[in-house]
């Protein structure tokens, strides 16, 4: 079964940093493009950042130049280290899978971060 | 590119039809490979989004054939027919053509009237 688990979110004042982990089952994440999207408090989806399977990275503006998305293909695991956190960073992060041309599927649970003082 | 969707809530009576409206600020339609590169997706209430439907009109396996996708180019549609409660829920589409940023619409709020 393909799965996706989401961790490492919490609190954190504006301007840390967070690494979220996302560990993938039953697929390698180094054979798709793996992705990123957030959900800010009673909002709608935003996508963050993206891994091809070749490695090319790409990012939202609102996050470029302070997020890093990258990937461990021995773990089968997907991270986004957060840097310069603000307030409006809060939100639900997922990971997801893209197939190319398929769209996004599955989706992770996600995992909540918070940027508070 | 911009994904704008219509209405942003809508409220529909049981076994009637819902219909949501996507529109992009530029095609997204691959010509060489024929395929329009729009998703849908259903969020209910404190789950993650679910795919329903991929290429703009082809359902994902399982989903009820009351959803359908149609529209091609810069405009698109998702209809519900014969609403049921457990399509109560929040759908979005979704742009991946191209070089990312990939972007969503807003979202359309879909409630039984």
């Amino acid at each position: 079964e393909v799965q996706l688990v989401e961790s490492g979110g919490g609190l954190v004042q504006p301007g840390g940093s967070l690494r979220l982990s996302c560990a993938a089952s039953g697929f390698a994440v180094s054979n798709d493009y793996m992705n990123w999207v957030r959900q800010a408090p009673g909002k709608g989806l935003e996508w963050v950042s993206v891994i091809y399977s070749g490695g090319s990275t790409y990012y939202a503006g609102s996050v470029s130049g302070r997020f890093i998305i990258s990937r461990d293909n021995s773990k089968n695991t997907l991270y986004l280290q957060m840097n310069s956190l603000r307030v409006d960073d809060t939100a639900v992060y997922y990971c997801v899978r893209y197939i190319y041309s398929f769209g996004f599927d599955p989706w992770g649970h996600g995992t909540r971060v918070t940027v508070s003082s | 590119i911009v994904m704008t969707q219509s209405p942003d809530s809508l409220a529909v009576s049981l076994g009637e039809r819902a219909t949501i409206n996507c529109k992009s600020s530029q095609s997204v339609f691959y010509s060489s490979g024929n395929k329009n590169y729009l998703a849908w997706y259903q969020q209910k209430s404190g789950q993650p989004p679910k795919r329903l439907i991929y290429w703009a009109s082809t359902r994902e396996s399982g989903v009820p054939d009351r959803f359908s996708g149609g529209g091609s180019g810069t405009d698109f549609t998702l209809t519900i027919n014969n609403l049921q409660a457990e399509d109560v829920a929040v759908y979005y589409c979704q742009q991946h053509f191209g070089i990312p940023p990939w972007t969503f619409g807003q979202g359309t709020r879909v409630e039984i009237k």
